[in-house]
């Protein structure tokens, strides 16, 4: 099984700045890697897929990149609906597909 | 509109069985594979399972916690998809959502997630 690791677990960043999220496997993925936001009470909505392919409809202020085992989540300029928690997840090697723990975006 | 709506939950004791509904809409339902993910605090994201779409319809796999004790099943006919779990135990509670990807022969990413549903398994 293939284990995700997301840090930092809780990220403090003020509105308007960079936030750079960080997904790492345990083993090779290639770029079969996914991220989600998930807000409040709501399912998780798919942000990117392909490690650095934007979802429909996803501004383009998200963005990823990374191969193999490392990977990012870049959101340039935060806007107040980003403060969320995001969780990566692969789907190279499966079953099962597996999730990183997610981190936490939060307004500094 | 791709919609996925979730039924069934709700409070059941350990050991005992429930069964969950996933109602589509919006696309070709017998085309896609569907997964259904859970998630608790504690554990954040798991899957559960995955059934595929046509032309290799039926086909399933399972993650190691609920492997013989969950069966995922569809009715094309119907747009429905089920989650039937047996010997359920505490560790089984969850906010279970069912989820379509782009594919038929294998969930990948999640594009689609329904609102998902509340299981809480308690004596």
């Amino acid at each position: 099984e293939i284990v995700m690791t997301q840090s930092p677990a809780t990220l403090s960043v003020s509105p308007g700045e960079r936030a750079t999220l960080s997904c790492r496997a345990s083993q090779t993925i290639y770029t079969n890697l996914a991220w989600y936001q998930q807000k409040p009470g709501q399912a998780p909505r798919l942000l990117i897929y392909g490690a650095s392919t934007r979802a429909t409809g996803v501004p383009a202020r998200f963005s990823g990149s990374g191969s193999g085992t490392e990977f990012t989540l870049t959101i340039s300029s935060l806007q107040s609906e980003d403060f969320a928690v995001y969780y990566c997840q692969q789907y190279e090697n499966w079953p099962p597909y597996t999730f990183g723990q997610g981190t936490k975006l939060e307004i500094k | 509109e791709v919609r996925l709506v979730e039924s069934g939950g709700g409070l059941i004791q350990p050991g005992r069985s429930l069964r969950l509904s996933c109602t589509a809409s919006g696309f070709d339902f017998g085309d896609f594979a569907l997964s259904w993910v859970r998630q608790t605090p504690e554990k954040g994201l798991e899957w559960v399972g995955f059934i595929s779409g046509n032309p290799s319809a039926g086909r399933t796999e399972y993650a190691a916690s609920v492997r013989g004790r969950f069966t995922i099943s569809r009715d094309d006919s119907k747009s429905v998809a089920y989650l039937q779990m047996n010997s359920l135990k505490t560790e089984d509670t969850a906010v279970y959502y069912c989820t379509r990807g782009p594919y038929y022969d294998s969930t990948g990413y999640c594009v689609h997630w329904g609102q998902g549903t509340l299981v809480s398994v308690s004596s």
